[in-house]
């Protein structure tokens, strides 16, 4: 059972926008949970996008940003663009110096 | 910029124990700016935490592996390791070690493919 929930896939247009979620099985995201998003190519290390809910990672654009919508995480991309092709990963902290990682989402640009 | 790089066998024996190290450059782990992850990532899946410690002292562990899990620090070499007993090849996956902080800024080793196999 998957504590931590992301959606499987989600397709946008090229400069669509899209919103991707991190939720919890059981109760509400908030910023005390310390939402991150990691941006993944096939074949390649993670990277961090968003720490800390809303933090944008050094050299990040702007057209990603971080947020709580409703009772879940929130990663948006604006103007979408082809290399945002990739899988999308999220990370909340549970407490006691425990982090637990969602399923990821394959965004396709097409 | 911290960089990390992982090394150790990418061929373990079921029931044997799987070693990886993580070298450190660009910050000294002794500063105590980071705490020091494994992430690992099984062949079309996701990421799962497996562990971190900190110059502290404080080690916290995955509890689905806890028992088998064991992360240290070589501040001499400027290293940390990951110790995973009794491998079964539900543990064949890639290894990434890990710098993290404030609260999700993570910088990531490149990776390296463990294979659980007879």
């Amino acid at each position: 059972q998957t504590v931590v929930t992301q959606e499987p896939s989600f397709s946008v247009s090229p400069g669509g926008t899209i919103t991707l979620t991190c939720g919890l099985r059981f109760g509400s995201v908030s910023t005390s949970d310390f939402p991150s998003w990691y941006q993944q190519t096939p074949g390649q290390a993670p990277h961090t996008l968003i720490y800390n809910t809303n933090s944008r990672s050094s050299g990040v654009p702007d057209r990603f940003s971080g947020s709580i919508v409703g009772n879940k995480a929130a990663l948006t991309i604006t103007g979408a663009q082809a290399d945002d092709d990739s899988d999308y990963h999220c990370a909340l902290y549970m407490g006691g110096g425990i982090w637990v990682f969602g399923g990821g989402t394959k965004v396709t640009v097409l | 910029q911290v960089q990390l790089q992982e090394s150790g066998p990418g061929l373990v024996k079921p029931s044997q124990t799987l070693s990886l190290t993580c070298t450190v450059s660009g910050v000294s782990i002794s500063r105590g700016s980071f705490q020091w992850d494994w992430i690992r990532q099984p062949a079309g899946k996701g990421l799962e935490w497996i562990g971190r410690t900190h110059i502290s002292g404080d080690t916290y562990y995955n509890p689905s592996l806890k028992s088998r899990v064991t992360i240290s620090v070589d501040t001499s070499k400027n290293q940390f390791s990951l110790k995973l007993t009794s491998v079964t090849a539900a543990d064949t996956a890639i290894y990434y070690c890990v710098a993290e902080r404030d609260a999700g800024n993570r910088y990531w080793g490149q990776g390296t493919l463990v294979t659980a196999s007879s």
